[in-house]
């Protein structure tokens, strides 16, 4: 098992739509989980962050962690075709070094 | 804020030789830097991990002797890669952190895109 697992996709919404980015994650003591956005050829965004269970919200963004289920993911309304990238999850590693381990990312493209 | 500084963006090499890559923090304290590899359609592969004075810690399978890091300074880290081979054509990325669990903790740098010829 992959210690972080996305859905590789393609997602493909049209413009307008919501989009959702799942994510699953292993270990069940992590407590820092992020979503990068990464178009092509460059290096990845930070979006959003989140350590508490619920949601979080961010202009059109919005994380959602649920620490029991190992489960994070990321929801993006009123899509556009500038949305359109590769999402990549990433966990914290609970070791000390505190690096960043990342699921192999979601490719979404939003249709005008 | 948060900003880190990758340079090369891009290089081009022939078989044989080595390619330094830096990376700086240019507004902060990089208490420890990580090194990312990415191939194409594939997502980033943590190569090693150095903090500030001290050796870097390698992630199993990547080689220590060809891909040299140095984390001299708070805000400066360097990987080298020796005696580059066409199979370590890839687009690498350092990242920046400065402790905590703030944005300020995983800045990534612009990659380099190293080809090897």
């Amino acid at each position: 098992q992959k210690e972080v697992e996305q859905n590789s996709g393609p997602l493909s919404v049209p413009e307008g739509a919501i989009a959702s980015l799942n994510c699953t994650y292993s270990d069940r003591v992590s407590q820092s989980f992020f979503w990068y956005r990464q178009y092509s050829g460059k290096s990845p965004e930070l979006i959003m962050s989140i350590y508490s269970n619920g949601d979080k919200e961010d202009g059109r963004f919005t994380a959602q962690l649920n620490k029991a289920s190992q489960y994070v993911s990321l929801l993006i309304r009123d899509s556009q075709p500038s949305d359109s990238a590769t999402y990549l999850c990433a966990v914290k590693g609970t070791g000390n070094t505190g690096k960043l381990i990342f699921g192999q990312g979601t490719t979404l493209q939003v249709k005008p | 804020g948060a900003v880190v500084s990758q340079h090369p963006s891009w290089v081009i090499c022939k078989s044989g030789t080595s390619v330094k890559i830096e990376c700086r923090s240019l507004d902060f304290q990089a208490t420890t830097m990580f090194w990312y590899r990415q191939f194409p359609k594939q997502s980033l592969m943590l190569m090693a991990t150095s903090n500030e004075g001290s050796k870097a810690t390698y992630e199993q399978g990547v080689e220590k002797d060809k891909f040299l890091i140095n984390h001299a300074s708070l805000t400066l880290s360097t990987l080298t890669v020796t005696s580059a081979h066409p199979e370590d054509s890839s687009f690498y990325i350092c990242s920046a952190s400065a402790g905590g669990q703030t944005v300020y903790g995983y800045t990534f740098g612009s990659g380099t895109r190293l080809t090897v010829v």
